[in-house]
């Protein structure tokens, strides 16, 4: 079975710096995507930023980037310049399934909080 | 507008007693999903649906049952509500080509307390 493990279960960091959250999985698959979602106090998920593990290239979104090391099976977010707003738990997916039929496995989250 | 809509977004209810939690989506994706929320445990994959005629449990599908009404309805049915049944309900969709290909959206959640 597919696993996702995020080893920190709380983060904080103060405003302006930067936080990276970590992400390793486990799959036995080729090709598949990685996901962060956000998930503010409004209990909304959103997505952060996603990632094709064909594509070596690391994923940024405005102050969010990712690291990827698919041989190493990790997907770490970092957040910089970090703001008030950040404040929230953070979940890493990865898709499992294979072809075109998917679905995503979360890990158990990491709460992060920004202090002023 | 709320691209995936989920009714009622709190509800209270007693064990034994039948609920349904509805998920309607404008996005016209084909692809529905319910998940369930615990504290310390993320979410985790109740049951899913690639379209109207292909539905399949996922991890936990123990004590619930779904039903697609249509492309854009998605209904997930807790027959007999227990206490430990009490969480955080999401439904997603997806889309199956575009730029955001595998790339699930999701609805407001739906908080179910069991007494």
């Amino acid at each position: 079975a597919q696993t996702v493990t995020q080893s920190q279960p709380e983060m904080s960091v103060q405003e302006a710096e930067t936080v990276t959250l970590s992400c390793t999985y486990d799959t036995s698959e080729s090709n598949y995507y990685l996901f962060w979602y956000k998930q503010p106090p409004s209990r909304q998920m959103i997505l952060v930023i996603r990632q094709e593990a064909y594509k070596q290239q690391n994923a940024t979104e405005n102050r969010f980037s990712v690291n990827f090391q698919k041989a190493a099976k990790s997907f770490s977010l970092k957040i910089s310049d970090s703001q008030l707003g950040d404040t929230a738990m953070y979940f890493c997916a990865v898709t499992t399934g294979g072809g075109s039929n998917y679905k995503l496995t979360f890990g158990k989250g990491t709460l992060l909080t920004v202090n002023p | 507008d709320a691209d995936v809509t989920q009714t009622p977004r709190n509800r209270i209810t007693k064990t034994g007693k039948r609920i349904m939690l509805e998920c309607s989506q404008t996005k016209g994706h084909d692809r529905m999903y319910w998940y369930r929320q615990d504290p310390g445990l993320g979410l985790r994959l109740i049951y899913y649906s690639f379209d109207v005629k292909d539905i399949n449990k996922g991890e936990i599908s123990d004590g619930y049952s779904v039903s697609r009404q249509a492309q854009a309805k998605f209904s997930l049915s807790l027959e007999s509500a227990i206490p430990n049944q009490t969480a955080l309900y999401f439904c997603a969709t997806s889309a199956t080509s575009g730029n955001h290909y595998n790339e699930q959206f999701f609805g407001p959640g739906t908080r179910l307390t069991v007494l």
